[in-house]
C-alpha cells in the first residue's frame, strides 16, 4: 500500500496570511502514461470532505483560486495564498493511482 | 445535482453485521467507482473499498475479510456490509462517487454508526 505522510499535522495561521501543507507518498505516484493522480480534500468542521485539487494542481469546480497545488513524483504541496475564515478545517491528501486508495493523516488549519 | 444519502442503523451490537445503503439521485452510476470511506470520531479518513458500476470491487486489505460492497444500478444504490464488528468500527461512514483518475467528487453527509451492546 502507498503510505501518504502529511506535514505539519497542525498549523495555526493568521487570517490573510499564506498557508502551506506538504504531502509525501511512500512511492512515486507517476503512472506509465505520465499522469499523477494526487488529490487534496478539505473537511470543514462537521462537514463531509470536499474535493479541492486533483492531478496535483487542477482546481475542482467552484474552488477559489487562492488554493493551488504543486509537486511531482512523491512530494506535493497545497498552498493557500491568503487564509480566509472559511478555510478553517482539516486537509487531506490522497491518491487514486492504484488500489487501495490511501489518505494522509490530515492537517488541521486553525486561525492564530 | 448529484446527491448521495447514506441510510442504515446507527447502532450495531458487537460481533454483528453493519449494513448501510447509499442512494444516488441526480445522476447516473455509469462510468464511476462508488466508494465507502469511514472516519472514527476525532480521527482521519479510512478508505473501506469501492465498486465499479459494472460490479467489480476493490477493498482495503485491512478490512477485506469482513467487507462486502454491492451495487444495484436499477435502484441507483450501493451497499456496505461489514461483519464481526467491534468498538473499533465505530465511525462516521461516508459514501462517495469516485471519478477515475480524479478522486471522490461527491460525498454523502455521513452517518454515525456506533458499535455497542
Amino acid at each position: 500500500d502507498i503510505v501518504m505522510t502529511q506535514t505539519p499535522l497542525f498549523s495555526p495561521v493568521t487570517l490573510g496570511q499564506p498557508a502551506s501543507i506538504s504531502c509525501r507518498s511512500s512511492q512515486s505516484l507517476v503512472l506509465s502514461n505520465g499522469n499523477t493522480h494526487l488529490t487534496w480534500l478539505q473537511q470543514r468542521p462537521g462537514q463531509p470532505p470536499r474535493l479541492l485539487i486533483y492531478d496535483i494542481s487542477n482546481r475542482f469546480s467552484g474552488v477559489p483560486d487562492r488554493f493551488s497545488g504543486s509537486g511531482a513524483g512523491t512530494d506535493f504541496t497545497l498552498r493557500i495564498s491568503r487564509l480566509e475564515a472559511e478555510d478553517v478545517g482539516t486537509y487531506y491528501c490522497t491518491h487514486v493511482t492504484q488500489f487501495p486508495y490511501t489518505f494522509g493523516q490530515g492537517t488541521k488549519l486553525e486561525i492564530k | 445535482q448529484v446527491q448521495l444519502q447514506e441510510s442504515g442503523p446507527g447502532l450495531v451490537k458487537p460481533s454483528e453485521t453493519l449494513s448501510l445503503t447509499c442512494t444516488l439521485s441526480g445522476g447516473s452510476m455509469n462510468g464511476y467507482y462508488w466508494s465507502w470511506i469511514r472516519q472514527p470520531p476525532g480521527k482521519g479518513l479510512e478508505w473501506i473499498g469501492c465498486i465499479y458500476y459494472t460490479g467489480s470491487t476493490n477493498y482495503n486489505p485491512s478490512l477485506k475479510s469482513r467487507v462486502t460492497i454491492s451495487v444495484d444500478t436499477s435502484k441507483s444504490q450501493f451497499s456496505l456490509e461489514l461483519n464481526s464488528v467491534t468498538a473499533a468500527d465505530t465511525a462516521v461512514y461516508y459514501c462517495a462517487r469516485v471519478v477515475p483518475g480524479i478522486g471522490p467528487d461527491y460525498w454523502g453527509q455521513g452517518t454515525l454508526v456506533t458499535v455497542s451492546s
